[in-house]
């Protein structure tokens, strides 16, 4: 079945530096791959997201990539602060509403 | 505006026993989704709602699971007899389902931590 591989599981960065997590899909047909940020107690917030007809998007500090033909995506966030501290989590949608997610990175920045 | 709201927050409840979970989506927003959060994992697809009906259930693991949201609104979960595997947190998720656009984006409630002793 579909699948959303995620990597690292954790992540320790030192303020200011930046922090990336990978993700890969298995399914081709997959069209659209939101990035949610989710604290402790809370449901997962989107911060980012990317269509298949893009290759980049960038938002402030966070960008994300795309390689369509290797499927995978990856999550770029530049000069961390300890707000960013949070469980990451990747997903991938095929057609219109099936969101498969990956199984998170807990990002840890050091101040 | 208000976001999407679920209750209880936690429930505890005992192996066997019946227990229901609300979502109370955005205001306006057609689709609605049901995953359950395990510990250290990413949320796990359960249902898709698009108005009244269920487009897709493949996700309840079995029979044990229905929900329903009868006016194309609040949804609610339904768990029956239930087993200390069921034990998770329960996330409800809304949006306006215009693919394509930014109005796809979904919108997720705090969820309900469900205790199965």
């Amino acid at each position: 079945g579909e699948n959303v591989e995620q990597h690292p599981s954790t992540l320790s960065v030192q303020e200011g530096d930046s922090a990336v997590i990978k993700c890969t899909y298995s399914d081709s047909a997959s069209n659209y791959f939101p990035w949610y940020k989710q604290e402790l107690g809370k449901g997962p917030q989107l911060i980012i997201d990317i269509r298949s007809n893009v290759g980049e998007k960038k938002d402030q500090r966070i960008a994300v990539t795309l390689n369509k033909t290797a499927k995978h995506f990856s999550l770029h966030i530049t000069e961390t602060q300890p707000e960013d501290s949070a469980v990451y989590f990747c997903a991938a949608r095929a057609g219109t509403y099936k969101y498969i997610f990956g199984t998170g990175t807990r990002l840890k920045v050091l101040a | 505006g208000a976001g999407v709201s679920q209750t209880p927050s936690n429930k505890v409840t005992e192996k066997g026993k019946y227990v229901e979970l609300r979502c109370d989506p955005i205001s306006g927003h057609t689709a609605l989704y049901w995953y359950r959060q395990s510990l250290g994992q990413g949320p796990e697809f359960l249902i898709y709602f698009q108005g009244t009906g269920a487009a897709d259930d493949s996700g309840l693991p079995n029979d044990r699971f229905f929900a329903v949201r009868p006016e194309g609104s609040v949804s609610t979960l339904k768990i029956q007899r239930t087993e200390r595997g069921d034990s998770a947190v329960y996330l409800c998720a809304s949006s306006l389902s215009r693919l394509w656009t930014a109005q796809e984006t979904q919108y997720f409630g705090p969820g309900t931590r469900l205790l199965v002793l």
